[in-house]
């Protein structure tokens, strides 16, 4: 089946630091890709929205400029938090679709990274 | 926008037994897709059933089951004969059906804490 791999599973970086999340599809083509945030206990909240070759589209209240995305192929997207702050500690999980297919099957998820900034 | 609202923050069932999970939604769309995703310990979020809105036969699968009353903007989640492994989050999600223009991503519920008591 689609496997979704998200790299790193785990990260801890000095605020004012930048840290780039990666997330690949392994075995399908992701035209699309989409990166949520998941606090403790809480749902994942979906922040933005990559299509290949073309800019994120980001939802309201999340700052564009702090977490950068970048969908520069059909395997790989990144997400990049600039200049993190303690408030971004959380749970960032990304999600590919391959198309109709993988929209209507529902899509597939990566295993997620922890982001703690000190 | 869409809503998906989870109105049992936690549940309890001893093994074996059945335990339902509530989900109800408000759309204006007429057509759309509704999941269940489980979120075990590791965070993983896995697929557990998918209903297509224009179908009005409830999905299956193996020992889970739905109960899609679409008029009521109600889907809720049947578990079966429930094992030790079933002890997870559950969230149940919307998404719109694909346009062709870019995929949408999916709007979460507040999810279910399930608990499976040995």
């Amino acid at each position: 089946g689609a496997v979704v791999s998200q790299h790193p599973s785990w990260v801890i970086c000095k605020s004012g630091t930048s840290v780039k999340i990666e997330c690949r599809s392994l075995d399908f083509q992701a035209t699309t890709m989409f990166w949520y945030r998941q606090f403790p206990k809480k749902s994942l909240m979906l922040m933005a929205t990559s299509n290949e070759g073309s800019k994120a589209t980001y939802e309201q209240g999340v700052e564009k400029d702090k977490f950068l995305i970048n969908h520069a192929s059909l395997t790989l997207s990144t997400l990049t938090v600039t200049s993190a702050h303690p408030e971004d500690s959380s749970f960032y999980i990304c999600s590919a679709s391959g198309g109709w297919t993988g929209a209507r099957h529902g899509y597939t998820f990566g295993s997620g990274t922890r982001l703690t900034v000190v | 926008a869409q809503t998906v609202t989870q109105s049992q923050p936690e549940m309890s069932v001893q093994e074996a037994e059945t335990v339902t999970l509530s989900c109800t939604y408000d759309t204006s769309e007429s057509d759309y897709y509704l999941f269940w995703y489980k979120q075990p310990p590791s965070r993983q979020m896995i697929l557990v059933i998918r209903q297509e809105a224009y179908k009005q036969q409830n999905a299956t699968e193996n020992r889970f089951s739905v109960n899609f009353q679409k008029a009521a903007k109600s889907f809720s989640l049947k578990i079966s004969d429930s094992q030790l492994g079933d002890a997870a989050m559950y969230f149940c999600a919307y998404r719109s059906v694909y346009s062709g223009g870019g995929a949408d991503g999916l709007t979460f519920g507040k999810g279910t804490h399930l608990i499976i008591q040995p």
